[in-house]
Formats: structure tokens, sequence, C-alpha cells
């Protein structure tokens, strides 16, 4: 089964609106990273937060990582057409690994002019 | 410029018939791995490969074979190809596992007949 798993898995916002996501995975992890991904290319890695780390900012982006309820959430601020886009919480070193990481499913953001 | 590369980009097989693809890293980077993508299934890791001549499985092997002998490649063959198979798939690489940042490749959309 999926380690991580976001939530919700589709949304759909107004130019300058904030989007929140979430991902909440099952077992202990190194870390926790969140991609992005413009239809159908390559995924873009956006920000990584360790299990040591409760909040990490990136620009436009914080993320935040609650170890005890194996829960992260994505926020991207002031959201732009350009935002739209899948995005992905990862999770390193689950189950014991440090050369697995296992993706969730994503969500769909769409960000409307 | 830092970069993952993968070919060929299109791939239309019929079942059966051998097939690799490539993926090459310009970064020195270590470690390499292979997703495949599927609607409603996100990404799931096939192989990885920790350094030159070392591979592991990932989630889904059934059906693949990979190679590391140097440490710039790390083809994904499909020795005998399904219709299962039939999907997006993505190389990437990062420095050191799977905890570091991974930079993926443009992806190979494969359609088997």
């Amino acid at each position: 089964s999926q380690q991580g798993e976001e939530d919700p898995q589709a949304l759909s916002i107004q130019e300058g609106e904030n989007a929140t996501m979430n991902c909440s995975y099952k077992t202990s992890i190194n870390n926790l990273q969140w991609y992005r991904q413009n239809s159908g290319r390559g995924l873009v890695h956006l920000i990584l937060i360790r299990s040591n780390e409760r909040e990490k900012h990136s620009g436009r982006l914080r993320v935040t990582l609650d170890t005890s309820k194996k829960s992260s959430s994505l926020l991207i601020t002031a959201s732009r057409a350009a935002d739209t886009a899948s995005y992905f919480c990862a999770t390193g070193g689950s189950g014991g690994s440090n050369y697995k990481l296992t993706f969730g499913k994503g969500t769909l953001l769409t960000v409307n002019p | 410029e830092a970069q993952v590369t993968q070919n060929p980009r299109y791939l239309i097989t019929v079942t059966g018939k051998k097939l690799t693809v490539t993926c090459s890293q310009n970064m020195n980077h270590e470690y390499m791995s292979w997703y495949r993508q599927d609607p409603g299934l996100g990404l799931r890791q096939i192989y990885y490969s920790m350094n030159v001549e070392v591979t592991d499985k990932g989630d889904v092997p059934e059906g693949y074979k990979v190679s590391r002998k140097e440490k710039r490649n790390f083809p994904l063959i499909l020795e005998s190809p399904s219709p299962n198979q039939t999907s997006l798939y993505f190389c990437a690489s990062s420095l050191y596992a799977a905890f570091n940042e991974q930079f993926f490749g443009p992806g190979t959309r494969l359609t088997v007949l």
C-alpha cells in the first residue's frame, strides 16, 4: 500500500488565494519531500523536511511536519496560475530503508486566473 | 547543465519484443532509480541502485531488469513487454540515497500493444 497519501485529491482555487495540501504516512521516516509535476512532465523537487524539523519555508511555500500524527502539509501562499500542477509528497527512509522513496498519489491543484 | 536524460521519450511496441529505456545523469550521483506512473496509482518505484553494480528491487519489479555498470547510466530493460507495462516511466538520481533531493528525467511514455 502507498506510504504517503495526499489530501485532497483535487483542489481548485482562484489566483491570489492560498492552497493547502496534506500528506499522511504510515511508518517512521527520515524525511519527507514535496514535488511538483506539470502535466505529464518530470517531477521537480520543491522542499525537503527532516524528521526532526517541524516547519520549513521556501519562498511562497511553507511545509509542516507532525511526526506524532504522521502527517505533513504544504501551503502555497498567494497562488498563481503557473502553480497549476500535481503535487506529491514522498517519504524517504520508510521501513528502515534509506534507499526507498515512496510517493503518494498526488493532489491536482488548479489555480484559476 | 545538470540533468537526467531518458531515451526514447515515446515508444510504441508489441508484446514480447525486448526493449531498453536508457537513463543517464551528469551529476556524478551515486543513487539512481526507476519509477512508473499510472493514473490513480501515483508513482511506484521499480528498481533502484545505490552505486555501480549495486541494485535492488522497489515495489513493482516484476517484468523489469536493470543494470548499473557505469555510475552515470541506469538502463531499464523489459525482456518481454506486456500490455500491463504500458505506462509513463521516470528515471531519477540523487547524491546518495532516497533522503536526498531527487532529480527526475523528462519521462518515457511506453505503449505495449
